[in-house]
């Protein structure tokens, strides 16, 4: 299987602990999307990376949460001091540049609950 | 900043019934319009899409989407329902020339269920 791949795929935490999820890519994709999914909701933006720099930062990315893709491959998401409300799906998504029609593929996600 | 509305949040359909589902966007700028689809137990797959050129598309599985500018809409059909249909819609959006910024912006959802 290609597609993006994600880890892991359940996350059961206690409130004020960190957590760090991995996300890789399609091989060939130059950007990465994270997005967080709560129950009812779509999919909500949180940041996206083009290679390795990270371009823009959603409001709901508060800074206990802090997102890396270190050589422009597989990024990272860590999230500090957890609270019960960062309970969600986080979902990664990859695309290959190609202005204007681009196209994002998902991965299978991380759900994390915070108890 | 733009924004998608669904308005079904669920529908109950027997097979073989025809579907359509609507969404509508709002922006003031030229988008780009996706339909994901995500069955139980799996992750966001894409429907199809539209980037520019013939206003109805075609997508997977029987799937089409006609998109109308002057209403800002772009509704999703199937003309005829199966049970493997049975799964929550998603219609996205993301200007057509604004690069990755701020993402895809999806709508609710809708939670469709078809019933043999």
């Amino acid at each position: 299987d290609t597609g993006v791949s994600q880890d892991p795929r359940h996350k059961i935490t206690k409130r004020g602990q960190n957590v760090t999820f991995r996300c890789d890519p399609i091989s060939e994709h130059n950007r990465l999307y994270w997005y967080r999914q709560t129950l009812g909701q779509g999919p909500e933006f949180l940041t996206y990376f083009q290679n390795e720099a990270q371009l823009e930062k959603s409001r709901l990315l508060s800074d206990r949460f802090s997102a890396e893709r270190p050589k422009g491959s597989f990024s990272t998401l860590e999230i500090q001091r957890t609270e019960q409300g960062d309970s969600a799906m986080y979902l990664c998504a990859s695309s290959l540049q190609l202005r204007p029609q681009e196209t994002q593929y998902f991965g299978p996600g991380t759900r994390l609950l915070v108890l | 900043a733009q924004s998608v509305s669904q308005h079904n949040h669920h529908v109950i359909l027997s097979e073989a019934a025809s579907l359509e589902l609507g969404c509508n966007y709002s922006y003031g700028g030229t988008v780009n319009l996706f339909w994901y689809v995500q069955y139980p137990g799996q992750h966001l797959q894409l429907l199809l899409k539209y980037f520019s050129g013939d206003p109805l598309v075609k997508g997977i599985k029987g799937f089409e989407a006609e998109f109308i500018k002057s209403k800002f809409s772009f509704n999703l059909r199937k003309p005829s329902v199966q049970w493997s249909d049975t799964a929550e819609y998603f219609c996205a959006v993301i200007p057509h020339s604004g690069g990755g910024a701020d993402g895809l912006t999806f709508g609710k959802g809708t939670h469709l269920i078809i019933q043999p």
